[in-house]
């Protein structure tokens, strides 16, 4: 199965700069990368997702890029505010030919400092 | 209507009581799923449903079996589960087909004890 690693466990920037996570993924028939942002006791919100035809998207603050080629995909915030702290997962959907599901890397705690 | 809607948001159950979860969804999407998600961990799959189908089971144990009654509607049921299953339950839901996207319930918080 799919197996997908992510960098840094904990980043702190401070209010203002950018942040930058990374993952990698092992399946290479995988095609679709979600982001998303988990704020303590909430759900999984979707903030960003790309598709293998593509190698970067942009919606505002937020931008992805993935290379296909190295199987790695990344996550930009632009001008970090305090309301960017949380924890974020990439995820990259399983590619059983249906929609198989999303196996998710271990999250990235992202700390914004005033 | 664009969400998922899971009941109860909490609950506490022991180690010998039967109960279950629910999900449900009106926004057309065949394929349903639950997630299981530890304190500081990622979801974790347990269940696809396709097309009101059992699709996949990620070797989940037997104390925990899942049901599609209909397109819109998904439950878990529970039973002689241990403190160890203490943990957010997730569902979500999206089109039959890949690079769609999903869509996530608030949870159920479940404590066993």
């Amino acid at each position: 199965g799919e197996n997908v690693e992510q960098h840094p466990s904990t980043l702190s920037v401070q209010e203002g700069d950018s942040a930058v996570i990374k993952c990698t993924y092992s399946d290479s028939a995988s095609n679709y990368f979600p982001w998303y942002k988990q704020e303590l006791g909430k759900r999984p919100q979707l903030i960003i997702d790309i598709r293998s035809n593509v190698g970067e998207k942009k919606d505002q603050r937020i931008a992805v890029t993935l290379n296909k080629t190295a199987k790695h995909f990344s996550l930009h915030i632009t001008e970090t505010q305090p309301e960017d702290s949380a924890v974020y997962f990439c995820a990259a959907e399983d590619s059983g030919g249906g929609a198989d599901g999303l196996t998710f890397g271990k999250g990235t705690h992202l700390i914004i400092q005033p | 209507d664009t969400e998922v809607t899971q009941t109860p948001k909490h609950l506490v159950m022991g180690m010998t009581n039967k109960k279950s979860l629910k999900c449900e969804q009106h926004m057309g999407h065949r394929a349903m799923y639950w997630y299981k998600q530890k304190a500081k961990k990622p979801p974790e799959l347990m269940f696809v449903y396709s097309y009101e189908k059992l699709s996949i089971n990620e070797s989940v144990p037997s104390r925990f079996s899942p049901e599609c009654p209909n397109s819109s509607l998904l439950n878990l049921h529970l039973h002689a589960l241990q403190p160890e299953d203490s943990a957010l339950y997730l569902c979500a839901s999206s089109q039959d087909r890949p690079n769609y996207g999903y869509t996530f319930g608030s949870g159920t918080r479940l404590t066993v004890v």
